[in-house]
Parts: C-alpha cells; sequence; structure tokens
C-alpha cells in the first residue's frame, strides 16, 4: 500500500501570503489529522477530519483552517502567513474504527513551509 | 492535563552500545495509548509501537524493546546494539479518545561509527 503523500514537500511563501497544502491518505483510512513541527513548540495538533467534518482542533487561530473531501483526501489552508508560521506541517491518516478512534496514525513526509 | 515528559533531549553513543530512550506520562484517564515514532532527517514520523494502557507487557521487536511500566506511568524505549541507522530523533506520544496525540519532545540520538 501506498503510504501518506503531501505535496508540495517544500513552499516558500511570504508575509500576508496564503498557502494550501495537500494531503492523501493510506487507502482505505478515512481520518486525516495536522501536526505543526517547528523547533520552538515541537509537535502541536491543528485539527483532525474524518468523513467530510472535523472532529477535534488544536489551539490554532482561525487562519489555520482544513477541509477534507469525499476521498478523504485534505488540504489546510493558513491565511495571512506570519513569520512564526514557518514550520514543517506533517499530516497523518488512521482507519478510525466504530468503537472510537485511537487508531495508529501513520505520518506523511511533512511540507516544510518557510514564511520571508 | 495530558503531559509526555523526554528528560533527555540529545544522546550519543558508540555504535553496538545499548541505549535507553526515557519516556514518562501524566494522565488521569484509566485508558490511554501509548506511542514511539522514529523522526529521521528526511522529516517523516515512523511508527514503531502502539501500546494500551491495559497491556503492560513488554514487547519486543528485534534490537528494540519497550518496557512499560503504569506503576511509574513510563514507557521507556530500548535499543540493543545500535547503529548508525538508528541515528533520528524519537518521539514518545500519548493518546486518549480523540485522536489527538500528545507528544514529547523528542530526543535526539546519534549513533557514532
Amino acid at each position: 500500500k501506498a503510504g501518506v503523500t503531501q505535496t508540495p514537500r517544500y513552499l516558500i511563501k511570504t508575509r500576508g501570503q496564503q498557502v494550501t497544502l495537500s494531503c492523501s491518505p493510506i487507502s482505505g483510512h478515512r481520518s486525516v489529522s495536522w501536526y505543526q513541527q517547528t523547533p520552538g513548540q515541537g509537535l502541536q495538533f491543528l485539527f483532525e477530519y474524518f468523513s467530510e467534518t472535523q472532529r477535534n482542533k488544536g489551539n490554532f487561530p482561525g487562519r489555520f483552517s482544513g477541509r477534507q473531501f469525499s476521498n478523504s483526501r485534505s488540504e489546510m489552508n493558513v491565511s495571512t502567513l506570519e513569520l512564526g508560521d514557518s514550520a514543517l506541517y506533517l499530516c497523518a491518516s488512521s482507519l478510525t474504527g466504530s468503537t472510537g478512534y485511537t487508531d495508529t496514525q501513520y505520518f506523511g513526509p511533512g511540507t516544510r513551509l518557510t514564511v520571508l | 492535563a495530558q503531559k509526555v515528559t523526554q528528560a533527555q533531549t540529545e544522546i550519543s553513543v558508540v555504535e553496538k552500545e545499548d541505549v535507553t530512550l526515557d519516556c514518562v506520562y501524566e494522565t488521569r484517564d484509566t485508558t490511554y495509548y501509548l506511542f514511539w515514532y522514529k523522526q529521521p532527517p528526511s522529516g517523516e514520523l515512523v511508527f514503531l509501537i502502539r501500546r494500551n494502557s491495559f497491556d503492560e507487557q513488554n514487547e519486543i521487536s528485534g534490537r528494540y524493546s519497550w518496557n512499560f511500566q503504569k506503576s511509574t506511568s513510563s514507557f521507556n524505549f530500548t535499543i540493543t546494539a545500535s547503529q548508525v541507522v538508528d541515528s533520528a530523533v524519537y518521539f514518545c506520544a500519548l493518546m486518549y479518545t480523540g485522536n489527538q496525540f500528545y507528544f514529547g519532545t523528542g530526543t535526539s540520538l546519534t549513533v557514532i561509527p
């Protein structure tokens, strides 16, 4: 099975711009989660989508948003970019069973965003 | 509050030495899940192991072994006969129902040839 794929792998933007990152989960996985990784804050949870609905959200401002399509692919968008948004953005997918949603998450290679 | 502590920021060992990475967690939930992930320089987090709170059995997989002790809230990871390819950042993570990880700050392991 192919793993989680993320595009693009690298991105350079300037302050004030907006950016859209894409994530394709492992085939059959219906949950997609997004994380931000920075040297200062470490790995932080952004949000999780399941069946095209946001199910969980971390403590990030509204400039960070996402969506999930019917084929489980997901995009996240960051508007009005700030220097502090420079980070590695990781996407993870999981199956999610019917009795709860604590399945193992499998991560993609990430998108490295640099804001100048 | 849920919390994961990896007190060792950086560890260096010589190839073939054994090394243990510590992980201490904090949760009030009785049902939770613990994970270890490896992050090589390429950036992708590679899943290593998952352990449920009700299963305290230790696990061995090749050169890797994990010691889960609820009494001390620890989930330590040992690499036996380390190799240069083991060089990476290792993350311990806690999850309870909700599919949201609480990651530790990671331990950077360097294996010197």
